[in-house]
Formats: structure tokens, sequence, C-alpha cells
């Protein structure tokens, strides 16, 4: 069954401003990722987060994670028109496979 | 240069036929992958290989039948094609490790089904 649930499923936002998407879980989970897909492209890895960790920063990108809640957060800041993609959080759990989410949706306007 | 590459990039063709998708990594990764993404993007795992062997098969139809002839190539072939089979279809790549597994995906297969 599926894991991950991004929130909410379509963000639109102005050039400069932050985007915020979240993902909830409903099992254990060893580590959570998020990956972003550009319109007709394949996914690609933005970060991974573990278990033992509650917050991971890579550029503009701030991702937390809250095990107690299960759920996640993606903060991309000063947002830009090329940020414009869908964002999934897959979580792992060891030696199952990756489960997607649904993705958020975000258009960035210029 | 590219890292997971996947042929043909479109594939269109009459229900009832059967095709092939062909997808190459040169990254030395040891698993790869093949996922179906629906119309609503919803990312579904199909199967795993690892290092040529299966690991993972979800309850896929067995018209679909994943070949690997080598750890660097996993293909996808799929007898009596249906309507419903028209998805996205992306392989990836990785080697997981600790847990922990990073997948690359090739640029997707769109497979329309008439």
């Amino acid at each position: 069954s599926q894991q991950g649930e991004e929130d909410p499923q379509a963000l639109s936002i102005q050039e400069g401003e932050n985007a915020t998407m979240n993902c909830s879980y409903k099992t254990s989970i060893n580590n959570l990722q998020w990956y972003r897909q550009n319109s007709g492209r394949g996914l690609v890895h933005l970060i991974l987060i573990r278990s033992n960790e509650r917050e991971k920063h890579s550029g503009r990108l701030r991702v937390t994670l809250d095990t107690s809640k299960k759920s996640s957060s993606l903060l991309i800041t000063a947002s830009r028109a090329a940020d414009t993609a869908s964002y999934f959080c897959a979580t792992g759990s060891g030696n199952t496979p990756l489960v997607f989410g649904k993705g958020t949706r975000l258009s960035v306007i210029a | 240069d590219t890292a997971v590459s996947q042929t043909p990039k479109y594939l269109v063709t009459q229900m009832g036929n059967d095709k092939s998708i062909k997808c190459e990594q040169n990254l030395g990764h040891d698993t790869m992958y093949w996922y179906k993404q629906d119309s609503k993007k919803f990312l579904k795992i199909m199967f795993s290989y690892n290092n040529k062997e299966l690991i993972i098969n979800e309850t896929v139809p067995n018209r679909f039948s994943p070949k690997s002839p080598d750890k660097a190539h996993l293909n996808l072939h799929i007898n009596s094609l249906e309507l419903g089979d028209s998805a996205v279809y992306f392989c990836a790549s990785s080697t997981p490790r600790g847990g922990e597994d990073t997948q690359y995906f090739g640029p997707g297969t769109r497979l329309t089904v008439l």
C-alpha cells in the first residue's frame, strides 16, 4: 500500500517566495528521500534524511523529519521559476523497496 | 554521459501487440528497477533486479516480463498490450547500502496503447 502522502497536491507561488511541501507516512522508516520531477523527465534525487536526523540542509533546500508524527517537510527558499516541478517523498525501510507518494506539483510564477 | 538511458522515449501501439522497452545504466550500480507512473503521477514499483537476479516482483500481470542480460541492462517486454498499460515507464538504478537506496532514474518511456 502507498506509504507517503504529499500535501498539498498543488502549490502556486511567486518567484522569490518560499515553498513548503509536506509528506506523511504510515509505518516505521529507515530514511526518507525527496525527489524532483520536471515535466516529461525522470525523477532526480534531492536529499535523504535518516530516521535519527531531524533536519538537513542542501543549498536552498531544508528538510525536516518528525518520526513521532511520521511526517516530513521540504522547504525551498527563494524559489525560482526553474523550481517548477513535481516533488515526491519516498520512504525507505531497510530491505523493502522505496515507496513513493503521489507528489506535490509546484508552480513558481515569474 | 547519460547515466540511465531508456529506449524508446515514446511508444504508440495497438492493443494486443507485444513490445519491449530497453534500459541501460553506466553507473556501475548492481540494482535496477522498473516503475510505472500512471496519469495521476502515482509511481509504483514493478520489478527490481540485483546482479541479474529478480528480487522484487510486485503484483504485475505476467504479460510483463523483465529480462536482465547483465547488471547494466534491464529490459521490459510486454505481451498482449491492453489499454490500461498506457503509462510512463521509468527505469532506475542504485546500489543500496545500509538500508539507504538513492535511485537514479531514466527519462521514461511514454507508452500509449490504442
